[in-house]
């Protein structure tokens, strides 16, 4: 069975690092794109960027581009997001999301809530 | 690039059809046949509907299809059911740069 593990909420304040995880299983991880989505709460998906774990090439959105890092760890089939200054306006839901199409998304992590604020 | 855009709520009646549309561009919907819809229900992930336009997963209903014309796709629930009472999102295939957008959601009430 497929399947991607996120990471569990945080409670960060402004200006502290983060890392979150995602961890897939039942398939090979290292051959299927992993893309992350944010979701500010009541609002709507933002694609932020992707990563294929194989060689870690990543692509990110130009909205995101320098906020964020993507990485990824083939040998424990984990793809990461990390920031290395939060703000308040972080704050949202975060997924990660295996890509079998070319936007087609098939399966979703459970999500992981961050919260930032002083 | 701006996100797609669609009308942020539709409704209608058990058993009756409701069709949301979702309008890009010439860069992004109108220029690839890469549309996929996403399903989400209150405190849960997106679930995949219809990808590539117009094909359907499989265990999706075949009440969902799919369509596209111009820079303009169309996501078609026939005969609404209870459980169809989510928030649905479209994206496009946007070109190596920007990869991929999602349309701002519709709040489908049944």
């Amino acid at each position: 069975e497929v399947q991607l593990v996120q990471s569990g909420a945080e409670v960060k304040e402004p200006g502290e690092s983060l890392k979150i995880s995602c961890k897939g299983s039942g398939y090979s991880f290292p051959n299927f794109w992993i893309a992350w989505v944010r979701q500010v709460p009541g609002k709507g998906l933002e694609w932020m960027g992707i990563i294929w774990p194989g060689d870690s090439d990543v692509k990110y959105s130009p909205s995101f581009q320098g906020q964020v890092t993507i990485s990824a760890d083939k040998s424990t089939s984990t793809a990461y997001l990390q920031w290395s200054s939060l703000k308040a306006s972080d704050t949202a839901m975060y997924y990660c999301t295996r890509r079998t199409g070319t936007t087609n998304f098939d399966y979703w992590g459970q999500g992981t809530l961050v919260t930032v604020h002083s | 690039q701006s996100a797609l855009t669609q009308p942020p709520s539709a409704s209608g009646s058990p058993g009756q059809p409701v069709t949301i549309s979702c309008t890009g561009t010439s860069a992004d919907v109108g220029l690839y046949n890469h549309v996929s819809w996403y399903q989400q229900h209150p405190g849960k992930a997106p679930k995949v509907i219809i990808y590539e336009v117009n094909k359907r997963p499989s265990g999706v209903p075949d009440r969902f299809s799919g369509s596209k014309s111009g820079n303009t796709a169309s996501l078609t629930v026939s005969g609404l059911q209870a459980e169809d009472e989510a928030d649905y999102y479209c994206s496009s295939y946007a070109g190596s740069n920007n990869f991929v957008i999602f349309g701002g959601g519709t709040k489908l009430t049944v």
